[in-house]
């Protein structure tokens, strides 16, 4: 089955620690894509990858960190200087940057 | 003020009703998503339109690009079909802009 999937669905964790969220794709798509929604907000793009070895800052980048050393992986770090990590996060990829978006189940980040 | 605004926000219907949600929009676009997202967070891809009309078993989008206007209609609605709906743009720059959605409760 191709699909994105997004590990874990809930996780939690201290206020000072980094945490790195799963972004996986099987369906060779050259571009990815990190959303952020929060209550009462649309998606809100924080980092996008067009192709492997490649990465852009979105509209909210400051607090994370992203790589893509392979096509099929795109995983997203909150680090600890991201004042408002409490959020639910969604992936997304493309064939290519620009077209039609596939989204992964999201993963809820609930920080204390 | 946001580039892509939904309405309504909140919307009940009892089943069976039509239901129309709108998406007005203020950037020039290249294509116009609707997008479902159920209570457990994934979304979903319904239609992706740059112009007319398309139409998915009870599903219908239209999008009028000189009014910058796009509708989404439910018809004969039911309880599954209780969700968000979100309107989304990719601006001619490639850029993507979301709606904040339209929250859906179809009542049996």
């Amino acid at each position: 089955d191709g699909g994105i999937t997004q590990s874990p669905k809930y996780l939690f964790r201290k206020e000072g620690q980094n945490v790195t969220l799963s972004c996986e794709q099987n369906l060779n798509h050259d571009a990815m894509y990190w959303y952020r929604q929060d209550p009462g907000q649309g998606l809100r793009l924080i980092y996008y990858s067009q192709i492997v070895n490649d990465f852009q800052k979105g509209d909210i980048a400051e607090g994370y960190s992203v790589s893509r050393e392979k096509k099929e992986s795109f995983p997203l770090t909150v680090t600890s200087a991201q004042k408002n990590p409490t959020a639910f996060y969604l992936c997304a990829s493309s064939i290519a940057a620009g077209g039609e978006q596939y989204f992964g189940p999201g993963t809820r980040l609930t920080v204390t | 003020k946001n580039e892509v605004e939904q309405s309504p926000q909140n919307l009940t219907a009892q089943e069976g009703e039509f239901i129309t949600i709108n998406c007005s929009y203020s950037v020039g676009i290249s294509a116009l998503h609707w997008l479902q997202q159920h209570p457990g967070g994934g979304i979903v891809s319904l239609f992706m339109l740059s112009s007319g009309k398309k139409k998915h078993g009870r599903l219908i989008a239209t999008i009028n690009i000189q009014e910058k206007h796009s509708s989404l209609h439910i018809t004969a609605s039911h309880p599954r079909d209780s969700a968000v709906y979100i309107c989304a743009v990719r601006s001619t720059g490639n850029q993507f802009y979301f709606g904040t959605g339209t929250s859906l409760t179809v009542i049996p």
